[in-house]
């Protein structure tokens, strides 16, 4: 069964930073792409972030250069490190893996497995 | 890819059919996702590609569009299908952007 298991959550103050961490079971990590999605607190899903099996990265305009995302092949877990954090991180981070629907025509990817989530809280 | 849902927040009762729209800033074909989230929990995979349900969705839930305009429909609610949807699009990689969310509560 995949199941993916978030920590490292927390309060943190303005301009700090904090790593969240994703573990994963059922599967490896390694040779899937892998996706962090941030939710703030009554609002809408956000796409953070996603790591390919390949190693390419890729961020939104919102955490570029503040954001690092990565993977411990041997513990099978993937990581975000966020630096510089501001108010407007405080959300809960959540993980997915992204799976793809192919036929001969194309590939369809959606997010199947999410985790739990972890609550960051940035202060002022 | 901006993604914009309709209705905010729904009321509606037990044994309604419910429809909510999604409507893409540009075409996306047939890349579209719905997830239902359940207050407190991580979202869940109910359709993608427009219309193909995630196993073990019931049937009461269907999904339809294509290009920029696309609807969730549940034919008959349930107690259980109290919670907020969210549509995705996953036609523009890797940024696959969501809807702001629907909340859909019992009337």
């Amino acid at each position: 069964e995949v199941q993916l298991v978030e920590t490292g959550g927390g309060l943190i103050q303005s301009g700090g930073s904090l790593r969240v961490s994703c573990v994963g079971s059922g599967f490896n990590v390694s040779t899937n792409y892998m996706t962090w999605v941030r939710q703030a607190p009554g609002k809408g899903l956000e796409w953070v972030s996603v790591l390919y099996s390949g190693g390419s990265t890729y961020y939104a305009d919102s955490v570029k250069g503040r954001f690092t995302i990565s993977r411990d092949n041997s513990k099978n877990t993937l990581h975000l490190q966020m630096n510089s954090l501001r108010v407007e991180d405080t959300a809960m981070y959540y993980c997915a893996r992204q799976d793809h629907y192919c036929t001969s025509a194309s590939c369809w990817p959606y997010f199947q497995h999410w985790g739990q989530g972890t609550l960051v809280i940035v202060s002022s | 890819i901006q993604m914009t849902q309709s209705p905010s927040s729904l009321s509606a009762s037990v044994g309604d059919r419910v429809t909510i729209t999604c409507r893409a800033s540009q075409s996306i074909g047939t890349f579209l996702n719905w997830y239902q989230q359940r207050p407190g929990k991580g979202p869940k995979l109910l359709i993608y590609a427009v219309s193909i349900l995630q196993t073990g969705v019931p049937s009461r839930f269907s999904g339809s569009g294509s290009g920029a305009d696309f609807t969730l429909t549940i034919s008959s609610l349930q107690p259980e299908d109290f919670a907020t949807y969210h549509c995705q699009q996953s036609f523009s990689t890797p940024l696959f952007t969501f809807g702001q969310g629907t909340k859909l509560e019992i009337k």
